[in-house]
């Protein structure tokens, strides 16, 4: 059964610094790898897709990388803003199915 | 254009009684997957729907089902609600390749927020 752990639950910044959020998951063999970003009560935004054979995707300040025999995943934020602040979620697909299994998140507040 | 939209936003119920959500996924999509959020929680997968048909069903007992229609908008049903069902319910929609898994991007909606009393 396929877990997927994010450390820390939370985190806290000052404006300006560069941040790492990790994520972890058990069993390797996944299609793809979904890191998305959720503001209170609301949806999930999609910020980058990591495919399986790939090892890592920029899209602007954010940059995620994949190690996928290691289980291990990466988000890393440069030059943080107050307004990055909310919940980030990495997820996992697998075969047969859009079945994506989520992490718990890791709330990042940036401090002004 | 449009993305994942959702109905309700809110809803209250009290235990027992049944629910119906409802999601129109982005133009072009034919895939629809729901999700379940309690608070402080990752989401948990309840169903996927492709092409009207069921494609994935997570650990959800049998109160729960859903179904899409010809345009590809989908329905998620919980009868004899309890407490525990109070949750963020989200819909994902993506152009999901028949016979494998996705290599595509879900799109998630903006959720229905569900209580009940």
């Amino acid at each position: 059964k396929q877990e997927v752990t994010q450390i820390p639950a939370a985190l806290s910044v000052p404006e300006g610094e560069n941040l790492v959020l990790n994520c972890s998951f058990t069993d390797s063999a996944i299609y793809n790898l979904q890191w998305f970003r959720q503001d209170p009560g609301k949806g999930l935004t999609s910020l980058l897709l990591i495919q399986s054979s790939q090892r890592e995707q920029t899209s602007g300040r954010l940059n995620a990388s994949l190690d996928k025999s290691s289980g291990r995943s990466t988000l890393y934020i440069a030059a943080s803003q107050p307004g990055d602040s909310a919940t980030y979620l990495c997820a996992v697909s697998q075969g047969g199915s859009e079945k994506l299994v989520f992490g718990k998140g890791t709330k990042l507040t940036v401090n002004p | 254009d449009a993305g994942v939209t959702q109905s309700p936003t809110h809803l209250i119920k009290t235990r027992g009684q049944h629910v119906t959500l409802r999601c129109s996924p982005i133009s072009g999509h034919k895939s629809v997957s729901w999700y379940q959020q309690v608070l402080g929680q990752g989401p948990q997968f309840i169903f996927q729907y492709y092409e009207k048909e069921e494609r994935g069903r997570g650990n959800f007992p049998d109160r729960f089902s859903a179904r899409q229609f010809p345009n590809y908008s989908s329905e998620l049903n919980v009868n004899a609600l309890l407490l525990g069902d109070s949750a963020l319910y989200l819909c994902a929609s993506s152009l999901f390749a028949s016979g494998g898994a996705s290599r595509e991007t879900q799109y998630f909606g903006p959720g229905t927020r569900l209580l009940v009393l």
